[in-house]
């Protein structure tokens, strides 16, 4: 079992609509979780951490549920440029090293 | 600032050729990444630095050597290049900490013909 699972999609929404990812984790001992995007041919860049109580930036909202071991990322009205590959991101308490997702990819269309 | 900057950004290699891929960084960061991606595979840890001089093993390290003399320069080695080491090639520098963002380069895409 991949120790960060995500549906690859595609995702393909209208543009305004609202549409949200799930992310599950097999490692009980993951501390810290990330959203990244990837924009197609480049780099990832971090979109937001998740914390247990749950963050919103903008239209962007991350959930963690430790018990069931998901997060979630929901973005509400959909824009063109939210088009990319969301990528779920873990991190061990006491290490540096973080593991990636395979990522999720968001087509959102006119 | 130019941030994490890799190069090359293309090479094309023939089997059994050697190649180093170069990253730098000016962010000051101690530790230092090189993943590589390939599709349905995500981002994958090769070999890691969390300090000048010093380097670690990541998930696929075999068929890599890296080197970190210098705080700001992480260089990925690939001694006798194969097909399956087709891929891009990330660096990164960050994940300091309690943070956990990493700053990466704009990737080298690499084929091993």
């Amino acid at each position: 079992r991949k120790e960060v699972e995500q549906d690859p999609g595609p995702f393909n929404v209208p543009e305004g609509a609202t549409v949200a990812f799930n992310c599950t984790y097999s490692n009980s001992a993951s501390q810290s979780f990330f959203w990244y995007r990837q924009d197609c041919r480049k780099e990832p860049k971090l979109l937001m951490s998740v914390y247990s109580s749950g963050n919103e930036d903008g239209r962007f909202t991350a959930q963690l549920n430790r018990a069931s071991q998901y997060i979630s990322l929901l973005i509400r009205d959909s824009k063109l440029s939210d088009s990319a590959t969301y990528l779920c991101v873990v991190k061990r308490g006491g290490g540096n090293k973080l593991t990636f997702g395979t990522g999720t990819q968001l087509k959102v269309e006119l | 600032n130019a941030g994490v900057t890799q190069t090359p950004k293309f090479r094309v290699l023939k089997t059994g050729q050697s190649m180093t891929l170069l990253c730098a960084q000016d962010m000051n960061h101690e530790y230092m990444y090189w993943y590589r991606q390939d599709p349905g595979m995500g981002l994958r840890l090769i070999h890691y630095s969390v300090g000048e001089g010093t380097t670690a093993k990541g998930e696929v390290p075999d068929g890599y050597n890296v080197s970190r003399l210098k705080k700001q320069n992480f260089l990925l080695g690939l001694e006798s290049a194969a097909p399956s080491q087709t891929s891009v090639y990330f660096c990164a520098g960050g994940g300091d900490a309690n943070t956990g963002e990493l700053f990466f380069g704009e990737g080298s895409r690499l084929t091993v013909l």
